[in-house]
């Protein structure tokens, strides 16, 4: 069974681009969820998406948005982008809701710097 | 949402049992604990969760007090590969894993 795959690992931007980040889910798994890693705020969750929908959403401005396709697949875009946004981004998907009883399974990552 | 309080960091010598502690006094009646790990530069991985009872796989046994304020995740024989930062975090709160428990497993 193939694991969540984020695409692409690295990237590398300009100061003021914008940028897309796709998020290939397990097989089956209908929830999305993506969260950005710093170290200095560690992992913090900025939205979830399930069915197509967004279910929750954290604490970022409006130039983070994202979307999810019939297939599950996500798609996260930055626009505008700053230097404050170089971070790793995760992707985790889950069968339904992470939070009850199930277990969230996260991909590898895209890291993202900004120049 | 559930408020996490982890050690910082935490040593281990290999083979021996790592005992991680987590405080959630705040967590709600029905939240689960969850128990996450991220190796360096790696995504977080899923090690265990339970609601009232102990729970025990293959990686780990978890602990939580009757009271449900806190919880130790076991790793019966930690090696050298158990060197990871762990998250414990209530399954309410999906706004931040936090600083989580750096493990350092040494030979």
């Amino acid at each position: 069974k193939a694991g969540v795959t984020q695409t692409p690992r690295y990237l590398i931007k300009t100061r003021g681009q914008q940028v897309t980040l796709s998020c290939s889910p397990i097989s089956g798994h209908r929830s999305v969820s993506w969260y950005q890693q710093t170290p200095g705020q560690g992992l913090q969750f900025l939205f979830e998406y399930f069915s197509e929908t967004q279910r929750n959403k954290g604490n970022f401005p409006g130039r983070f948005s994202g979307r999810q396709f019939s297939n599950s697949r996500s798609e996260m875009n930055v626009s505008t982008l700053e230097l404050g946004d170089s971070a790793l981004y995760l992707c985790a998907s889950s069968s339904d809701d992470w939070r009850w009883n199930t277990e969230a399974f996260f991909g590898q990552g895209t890291r993202l710097t900004v120049v | 949402d559930a408020k996490t309080t982890q050690p910082t960091s935490m040593d281990c010598a290999e083979g021996r049992a790592a005992n991680l502690p987590c405080n959630h006094s705040t967590i709600s009646g029905n939240e689960y604990v969850y128990w996450y790990r991220q190796i360096h530069s790696q995504g977080p991985q899923y090690i265990i969760h339970g609601l009232k009872n102990n729970e025990t796989n293959e990686m780990a046994s978890l602990i939580i007090t009757e009271d449900r304020k806190s919880s130790t995740l076991i790793l019966p024989h930690a090696t050298l590969r158990d060197t990871a930062v762990y998250y414990c975090i209530g399954s309410y709160s999906t706004l931040t894993f936090g600083k989580g428990t750096m493990l350092l497993v040494s030979p």
